[in-house]
């Protein structure tokens, strides 16, 4: 059984940029989450996948935007990049929507983004 | 909205003793859930203990164990027979009973176990 694999795992981007990260879902979960983390704070939730489509946003602009692929792999794609999207961004993959039900999400190690 | 506040931005421990860990929050629900999870070097988040808020038992799991106090909507974890591999930053993390997609995160705390 396979977790959750990120790419890249750092990048570095100038601001006004795009970007986009990846998330592989652990095997047999078809729900995936994203979370940014900045530097000393916990995880802020930006949105969620189910099926190839979005179930759920967090306070996030437009410009963070989603996609899912049949197979549940999933990128987020920043546009316009801003000084302060520098953080962590973390993938979380779990079978189905009731997260809880299934015992939780499985995290991936991230992608650690900095933009100068 | 909710909030989940943890107070202690670091703590210290020796090996084999024990330490406890705060978090409060903030609901006006009724029915939801919390975790705690540890984030390693590595930076994936682990899954460390949850607690249902039905439930008045308190979890436990292994040398993790957490104080759930409804009421005064606070959740501490214990972690007794402190092992250097224990070191890690630790999230307090909610989830809402009614939309059980969304885990709402402490800033954490540090904690080092020290031989």
């Amino acid at each position: 059984e396979t977790g959750v694999t990120q790419s890249p795992t750092h990048l570095i981007k100038t601001r006004g940029q795009q970007v986009t990260l990846r998330c592989s879902s652990q095997s047999g979960h078809n729900t995936v989450s994203w979370y940014q983390q900045a530097l000393g704070q916990g995880p802020q939730f930006i949105f969620q996948y189910y099926r190839e489509e979005e179930n759920g946003r967090g306070n996030f602009p437009p410009r963070f935007s989603g996609l899912q692929f049949p197979n549940y792999s999933s990128e987020l794609n920043v546009n316009a990049l801003e000084l302060d999207d520098s953080a962590l961004y973390l993938c979380a993959s779990s079978l189905g929507t009731w997260t809880v039900d299934n015992y939780g999400y499985t995290f991936g190690s991230g992608t650690r983004l900095t933009v100068v | 909205a909710q909030t989940v506040t943890q107070s202690q931005p670091e703590m210290s421990v020796q090996e084999a003793e024990t330490v406890t860990l705060s978090c409060t929050y903030d609901t006006s629900e009724n029915n939801y859930y919390l975790f705690w999870y540890k984030q390693p070097p590595s930076r994936q988040m682990i899954l460390v203990i949850r607690q249902e808020a039905y439930k008045q038992q308190n979890a436990t799991e292994n040398r993790f164990s957490v104080n759930f106090q409804k009421a005064a909507k606070s959740f501490s974890l214990k972690i007794s027979d402190s092992q250097l591999g224990d070191t890690a930053m630790y999230f307090c993390a909610f989830m809402s009973g009614g939309s059980n997609y969304k885990l709402t995160f402490g800033k954490g705390t540090l904690l080092t176990v020290n031989p």
